[in-house]
This record gives C-alpha cells, sequence and structure tokens, in this order.
C-alpha cells in the first residue's frame, strides 16, 4: 500500500506571496491532518480534515487555510507568506482521526525570503 | 498546552551498544504512545506505540517502556545500528497528539 504523498518537496516563496500544499492520504484513510515542524518547537498542529470537513484546528492564525476533497486528497493553503512561516509542512494521514496513528507524509520545505 | 520532553536533545553510541531515549509527558489522562523516527529529509516513520494499560511492549529491535506513575516513556534499541542514526520523537495522544521535540541519535561506527 503507497504511503502518504506530497507536493511540492521544496518550496522558495518570498514575502508577501501565497502557497498551496498538496497532501495525497494512504488509501482508504480518511483523517489528514497537516502539522508545522520548525527547529526546537517539535510539530505543531495545524487542522485535521475529515470527510471534507475540518474537524479540529490548531492555534494558527487565519492565514493558514485548508481543504479536503471527496478523494481524502487535501491541500493547505497559506497566505501573506511572513519569514517566521519557513518550516517543514508534514501531512498525515489516519483512519478515524487525531486518536489514530498519523503516518506522515515526506513533507514540504517552505523556505520564505 | 501539552509539553512532551525529551531529556537529551543528543546522543551518541557505538555501533552495538544498545540506546535508550526517554521521554517525559506531561498529562496523566494520556492513554496512547508512539515513537516516531525521523531521518534527515524525511517524514516521521512509526516505530511502536503502546497503550496506557500496558508497562512494556516490544517490536524488532526495539522496546518501549511506560511508566505512568512519573509519566515517563522510553525507547530501548537493542544492537544500534548506523541505520538509527535518526532524531528520535515520542508523541502522546489525549483526543490528540502532542509531539516532543526530538533527541538525535548517532551511531558511531
Amino acid at each position: 500500500k503507497a504511503g502518504v504523498t506530497q507536493t511540492p518537496r521544496y518550496l522558495i516563496k518570498t514575502r508577501g506571496q501565497q502557497v498551496t500544499l498538496s497532501c495525497s492520504p494512504i488509501s482508504g484513510h480518511r483523517s489528514v491532518s497537516w502539522y508545522q515542524q520548525t527547529p526546537g518547537q517539535g510539530l505543531q498542529f495545524l487542522f485535521e480534515y475529515f470527510s471534507e470537513t475540518q474537524r479540529n484546528k490548531g492555534n494558527f492564525p487565519g492565514r493558514f487555510s485548508g481543504r479536503q476533497f471527496s478523494n481524502s486528497r487535501s491541500e493547505m493553503n497559506v497566505s501573506t507568506l511572513e519569514l517566521g512561516d519557513s518550516a517543514l509542512y508534514l501531512c498525515a494521514s489516519s483512519l478515524g482521526g487525531l486518536s489514530d496513528t498519523q503516518y506522515f507524509g515526506p513533507g514540504t520545505r517552505l523556505t520564505v525570503l | 498546552g501539552e509539553s512532551v520532553g525529551l531529556h537529551l536533545p543528543t546522543l551518541s553510541v557505538q555501533e552495538g551498544d544498545n540506546s535508550i531515549i526517554n521521554c517525559a509527558y506531561s498529562n496523566s489522562a494520556s492513554d496512547y504512545f508512539i515513537w516516531y523516527k525521523q531521518e534527515s529529509g524525511k517524514g516521521p516513520q512509526f516505530i511502536i506505540d503502546i497503550r496506557s494499560n500496558m508497562d512494556k511492549r516490544q517490536g524488532q529491535r526495539v522496546t518501549v517502556l511506560l511508566n505512568k506513575t512519573v509519566k515517563h516513556l522510553s525507547l530501548q534499541i537493542a544492537a544500534t545500528q548506523p541505520g538509527d542514526s535518526a532524531v528520535y520523537f515520542c508523541a502522546e495522544n489525549m483526543s490528540q497528539f502532542y509531539f516532543g521535540t526530538g533527541t538525535s541519535l548517532t551511531v558511531i561506527p
């Protein structure tokens, strides 16, 4: 069974731009979660989608948004990029949600200049 | 918010030795724990998990120990190999997962 895939793997943007990241979960998984990983901070939870609905949300500003499609694929969008948004963005999928084992993709490395 | 921390940010071991990575969690109501391995340039990889009704669980070359009294979790890697070099972090679950910052394990050949 194929794992979680994320595209693109690397992105370089400038301040003020917006970016869209994509995630395809493991087949059969209906929950997709997004995390931000920065050095020293660990993984910070952004939000979780299940059956096209956002079920849970972390403490990130409204510039961070997402959506999920009927095939469970998910996108995350960050608008008006700031230097502090530079991070590794990880997508994780699970069968039922945040209480189930999270299986991670390789991540998208975003650099904001 | 939740706080999940590891005792040491870095750990170096000789190839063939056993490694022990520790993690302290904050919430006594957490009922599920996972250890992840993250190699450079890759996403976190599931290693082993344990439920709060267990004290110990063994996998292939790895053992997780859970001490609920002191809210402590450890990962033991037997006969550490160069391929084990990575960042290891624990995660505790209480409705959602809270992740530690990780211990960077370096295996010296």
